[in-house]
């Protein structure tokens, strides 16, 4: 089935540094989100992505709707310790059929040292 | 404003037995969606509802598995017949029909089948 392949599995850097990370599809995705789960929890909603080139900011996170809909990126500025979590890009793939299906990566786990 | 939420929590059932979970969506969307989250991946769809009618359903849920939403308000979801590979974190989320893809999810449900 359709998958999402995220970059790097596993971040591991002191507080005040800045991160990024990506996820990549094989096929075209028409809508990128970006989620963040903590242990025991359900994933959080952090931005949603609409159109290709499209940036949008929340706070110290900025994401990015590749070019070629087939990537997306996530940054974040200033990392603080509660920004501790597992990142999990999203999409619905612009073939599909489904109206509801969100296609998950396998997450980016980060760890942020004080 | 109040969230996703979902029971219980946390499910520990012997194998073979039956175990029924619990969603209510934010109050204003009307459509929900479940998901089942194993350790390191990301959320797996599973099926989804607009209103009560469902409209998509995963070949992941088998036979076994059988969801509802009697009334377009809260979900249920009734495994039968567990088996220790249904283990795993059952996600519930939510949305409104024009951002189906913003989905807001619950806490979740930690089923363990001993």
């Amino acid at each position: 089935g359709q998958q999402l392949n995220q970059s790097p599995q596993s971040m591991f850097i002191q507080e005040g540094e800045d991160v990024s990370m990506n996820c990549t599809s094989s096929s075209i995705f028409n809508t990128w989100l970006w989620y963040k789960q903590d242990p025991g929890e359900g994933p959080v909603l952090l931005i949603a992505l609409y159109k290709a080139g499209e940036l949008t900011s929340n706070g110290r996170l900025t994401a990015q709707f590749g070019i070629t809909r087939k990537d997306s990126f996530l940054n974040i500025s200033a990392s603080i310790p509660s920004d501790v979590g597992i990142y999990f890009c999203a999409g619905r793939n612009a073939g599909g059929t489904s109206y509801g299906k969100l296609t998950f990566g396998q997450g980016t786990i980060l760890t942020v040292h004080p | 404003d109040t969230g996703v939420s979902q029971d219980p929590r946390h499910k520990i059932t012997k194998r073979g037995q039956n175990v029924t979970f619990r969603c209510d969506p934010i109050s204003e969307h009307n459509r929900l969606y479940w998901y089942r989250q194993t350790l390191g991946q990301g959320p797996e769809f599973l099926t989804y509802f607009q209103n009560e009618a469902q409209l998509e359903k995963s070949r992941l849920l088998s036979d076994r598995f059988s969801a509802e939403r009697p009334k377009g308000s809260f979900s249920t979801l009734e495994i039968q017949r567990t088996e220790q590979g249904d283990s795993a974190m059952y996600l519930c989320a939510s949305s409104v029909s024009g951002a189906s893809y913003e989905q807001y999810f619950g806490p979740g449900t930690r089923l363990t089948v001993t």
